[in-house]
């Protein structure tokens, strides 16, 4: 049984389209986070939810907009998607939020926009 | 400001010798501390964490890390490397905001050589 999974795998789309990814955790963990790997492999936080609740958005432009239906599932939704959004996406639960807590990731979506 | 530094792009080491991989931090306050390992277009996969206590902190699949308050590192080693421990390996820092925001460093990647 997969922990955290994400879909699609791959993801390619043209310039100014809308796409979403859709994460699922089973781990019965209370928070989710997505992040962005660049292609030089550094690692950000974009969002944290702790059950459907937003904590942590970083500055990212508000094109982004995650949704956290329930507990297990948040989603990240991007509008008008541009080449500089071009990226790994992770998304990883951990079983509380707390900064001793580690996070669980799903396998990534490789986001290409062309 | 958190931050992690991680001043090894790529460590070379010889299968059977001992690894090092180095990490630094910098944080105001007690720091949380984790190794995570990423294997090709895999996420990344949880190591070992410091949080208080022992400095030296034992993982997943014989690695440890030491961490040294005087030195503000924390640097994961192993005492005979495997061909199947070549991966990239992101060493990260948390404190207690109240939120699960972990700063990663950008990343070393190891080459285990048979």
């Amino acid at each position: 049984d997969t922990a955290v999974s994400q879909t699609p795998k791959y993801l390619v789309t043209q310039m100014g389209n809308d796409k979403s990814i859709k994460c699922e955790q089973n781990l019965g963990h209370d928070t989710m986070y997505w992040y962005k790997q660049d292609s030089k492999k550094f690692l950000k936080i974009m969002f944290s939810y702790n059950n459907k609740e937003l904590i942590i958005n970083e500055t990212v432009p508000n094109r982004f907009s995650p949704k956290s239906p329930d507990k297990a599932h948040l989603n990240l939704h991007i509008n008008s998607l541009e080449l500089g959004d071009s990226a790994v996406y992770f998304c990883a639960s951990s079983r509380v939020t707390g900064a001793a807590t580690e996070a669980f990731f799903g396998q990534g979506t490789r986001l290409t926009v062309v | 400001a958190q931050s992690v530094a991680q001043p090894e792009d790529q460590v070379n080491v010889a299968e059977g010798n001992p690894l090092t991989v180095k990490c630094t931090y910098s944080v105001s306050g007690n720091p949380y501390l984790f190794w995570y390992v990423q294997y090709p277009n895999r996420g990344l996969q949880f190591l070992l964490k410091y949080i208080t206590g022992d400095n030296l902190v034992k993982g997943s699949y014989g690695f440890e890390a030491e961490f040294n308050k005087s030195q503000t590192s924390f640097h994961l080693k192993k005492p005979s490397a495997l061909v199947s421990d070549s991966a990239l390996y992101f060493c990260a820092v948390s404190t207690l905001t109240g939120a699960n925001n972990l700063f990663f460093g950008t990343g070393t990647r190891l080459t285990v050589i048979p």
